[in-house]
């Protein structure tokens, strides 16, 4: 059972416009919610987060926002450059006793931006 | 600094053969994981390590695979017998600190494993 998904597999967006990648959950205990950016042959990189109780985070040209109510997070690039094409994967972040909890990753949306 | 480390980078096996795929985390990380790509799953957590304890393996999907750390600079990801449906690409990402309490993870570039 996909605990975060995101149902776009792919995405083509002009060089210069907004791309917004899109991610769904369904376990409202999730406390923080990231973005991964990952090129060929090289593992995933961290790319902005942001915790359950705020609904926006901003970081550049990148933006998280979060919708509790929908169980429902974007990630807005703005604006879209060459080498923002790549694999975003979305990924939230359960709570434990640990202190270093895992996290859940969808499967992923392959982003193209067209020069 | 240096990253996550693993190797190899890339494994082509027999079907039956045992695979041992290597991690080394970043110096002074505490947290270890092992997660699994694939195109239908995407990113699969299989086990991951907290100060060289295993805390969670639910995810390691049988007795084939098992994993070990033992030390804090070591990890290991074993499968026994590797089967091709055990084709995939196993990532290694650690963490620690504050940067484990906003699930920041850095990962290796990966070991890509081919079963045949």
């Amino acid at each position: 059972d996909q605990q975060v998904k995101q149902n776009s597999p792919s995405l083509s967006v002009q060089e210069g416009r907004i791309s917004i990648l899109n991610c769904d959950y369904t376990n409202s205990m999730f406390d923080y919610f990231l973005w991964y950016k990952k090129y060929p042959a090289e593992g995933p990189t961290f790319l902005i987060s942001i915790s359950s109780i705020k609904d926006k985070n901003e970081d550049g040209r990148f933006t998280v926002f979060l919708n509790k109510s929908a169980k429902h997070l974007s990630l807005h690039i703005v604006p879209s450059q060459p080498g923002d094409s790549a694999v975003y994967f979305c990924a939230a972040r359960g709570s434990s006793n640990f202190g270093n909890e895992k996290l859940t990753f969808g499967t992923g949306t392959r982003l193209t931006i067209i020069p | 600094d240096a990253g996550v480390i693993q190797s190899p980078r890339h494994e082509v096996t027999e079907m039956g053969q045992e695979v041992t795929l290597r991690c080394k985390p970043i110096s002074g990380h505490n947290s270890l994981f092992w997660y699994r790509q694939t195109m239908m799953r995407g990113l699969e957590l299989l086990i991951y390590f907290n100060n060289n304890v295993p805390i969670d393996d639910s995810g390691m999907p049988e007795d084939r695979f098992s994993a070990k750390m033992p030390n804090a600079s070591f990890s290991t990801l074993k499968i026994q017998p590797s089967e091709p449906r055990d084709s995939a690409v196993y990532f290694c990402a650690s963490t620690s600190g504050l940067r484990a309490n906003t699930g920041e993870l850095f990962f290796g570039e990966g070991s890509r494993l081919t079963v045949l």
